[in-house]
């Protein structure tokens, strides 16, 4: 199993470009999850996804949409990237619905530079 | 969900026990107590979790207070391998990483 896999691993854009961040877990997992990391900092979620065909807002949603394709993909689009949005992100999925524990499994992440 | 606080960084000696401590007062009946942690700047790595009872596993244990207002990340003979930033999660669907500890260990 490759569990958690994300595409690209690095990229560079300016200012205004949109791009997608894609994310792929073979475990059957429910769950998914995009979050991201700034330097010095811990992980903050930006969207879920509780189940195939739903999504939800996390703590820092703004300027960011989500698909949920299937239930293995999940992913991140930015629309009309800024400066702001340079960092780390990073897919997680976990079996979650009805499992009363949330252990979550991640990528190896997306480093993202907006210039 | 509740947050958790955490010290910002510790050191360990080789060979000794890492307690790593948190404080999660404000955490809710049903909610676990999830540990992870990061080593340079990859993807973090699930420890163990708990909700009532403490926990062991080949990796650790979690001491949790009987108020479950606390616990305690115990890594039981500490390597230079598991220096890194360990975090400390309460949650749900929705999980608050923080800043973490950043555990250091010395040869």
């Amino acid at each position: 199993n490759a569990g958690v896999t994300q595409t690209p691993k690095f990229q560079v854009l300016k200012t205004g470009q949109s791009m997608t961040l894609q994310c792929a877990q073979d475990m059957n997992h429910n769950s998914m999850y995009w979050y991201r990391q700034d330097p010095g900092m811990g992980l903050r979620l930006i969207y879920y996804s509780a189940s195939e065909g739903t999504t939800d807002k996390g703590e820092v949603p703004n300027g960011y949409n989500v698909s949920r394709l299937n239930k293995r993909e999940f992913s991140l689009r930015l629309e009309s990237a800024a400066p702001s949005q340079t960092s780390v992100y990073f897919c997680a999925s976990s079996v979650r619905e009805g499992q009363s524990y949330n252990e979550q499994f991640f990528g190896p992440g997306t480093r993202l530079t907006v210039l | 969900d509740a947050k958790t606080t955490q010290p910002t960084s510790m050191d360990c000696a080789e060979g000794r026990a890492a307690n790593l401590p948190c404080n999660h007062s404000t955490i809710s009946g049903n909610e676990y107590v999830y540990w992870y942690r990061q080593i340079h700047s990859q993807g973090p790595q699930y420890i163990i979790h708990g909700l009532k009872n403490n926990e062991t596993n080949e990796m650790a244990s979690l001491i949790i207070t009987e108020d479950r207002k606390s616990s305690t990340l115990i890594l039981p003979h500490a390597t230079l391998r598991d220096t890194a930033v360990y975090y400390c999660i309460v949650g749900g669907n929705q999980f608050y990483f923080g800043t973490g500890t950043s555990l250091t260990v010395i040869p």
